[in-house]
């Protein structure tokens, strides 16, 4: 399979934890997105890279939430402190000039 | 503040019915994108228009953009209980890398 993949695909924390996600972008795709997405909204954009520069972070992204890409492939998303409201599905997406290829997602949910 | 509003935010309808989705915004975009997005998973792109009043077909739908590129329409021909899903417009404006998603509508089409 060839396409974005994100893990885990769900995880379950408690208030005050810290958590990381995976995400898999295509190989030849040089950007890379994470946005968040909430019940019944559409997603929102957090951050994005290319290559391994972080260009443009929304400020949504607080200080309690960090991202890279060390080595241009692969990226990881940490929260830290999480809180209730860090609840949501966060999404990668990879792209290759304008069409942005969506993974399936990291469901968290804070306790 | 949400840059696009869909309506209307939910839709049930007959299979066989025609529908039509709107995407909406006071600001211009130099593209918009319509996607799908089944539970748990990923927004998987339809189709990308970026010519003011462009119209493009995708076997039952049909879509189509403003004159003046700040909204935009999906409409469905005789839907199928396959058609059910989040629907999302997301628009990118010039000069942005990131997209701004709508609201969603979330269609059900019932046997």
């Amino acid at each position: 399979d060839t396409g974005v993949s994100q893990n885990p695909r769900h995880k379950i924390t408690k208030r005050g934890q810290n958590v990381t996600f995976r995400c898999d972008p295509i190989s030849e795709h040089n950007r890379l997105y994470w946005y968040r997405q909430t019940l019944g909204q559409g997603p929102e954009f957090l951050t994005y890279f290319q290559n391994e520069a972080q260009l443009e972070k929304s400020r949504l992204l607080s200080d309690r939430f960090s991202a890279e890409r060390p080595k241009g492939s692969f990226s990881t998303l940490e929260i830290q402190r999480t809180e209730q409201g860090d609840s949501a599905m966060y999404l990668c997406a990879s792209t290759q000039k304008d069409t942005q290829y969506f993974g399936p997602g990291t469901r968290l949910t804070v306790l | 503040t949400q840059l696009l509003e869909q309506s209307p935010q939910f839709l049930s309808i007959q299979e066989g019915e025609n529908l039509t989705v709107y995407c909406n915004s006071s600001s211009v975009f130099s593209s918009l994108q319509w996607y799908r997005q089944e539970p748990g998973e990923g927004p998987v792109l339809l189709v990308t228009v970026v010519t003011g009043g462009e119209v493009k077909k995708l076997k039952r739908l049909t879509f189509q953009f403003g004159d003046a590129r700040k909204d935009s329409s999906l409409h469905i021909t005789a839907a199928q209980t396959g058609d059910t899903g989040l629907y999302l417009c997301a628009g990118r404006q010039t000069g942005a890398n990131n997209l701004f998603f709508g609201t969603g509508t979330r269609l059900t089409v019932i046997p």
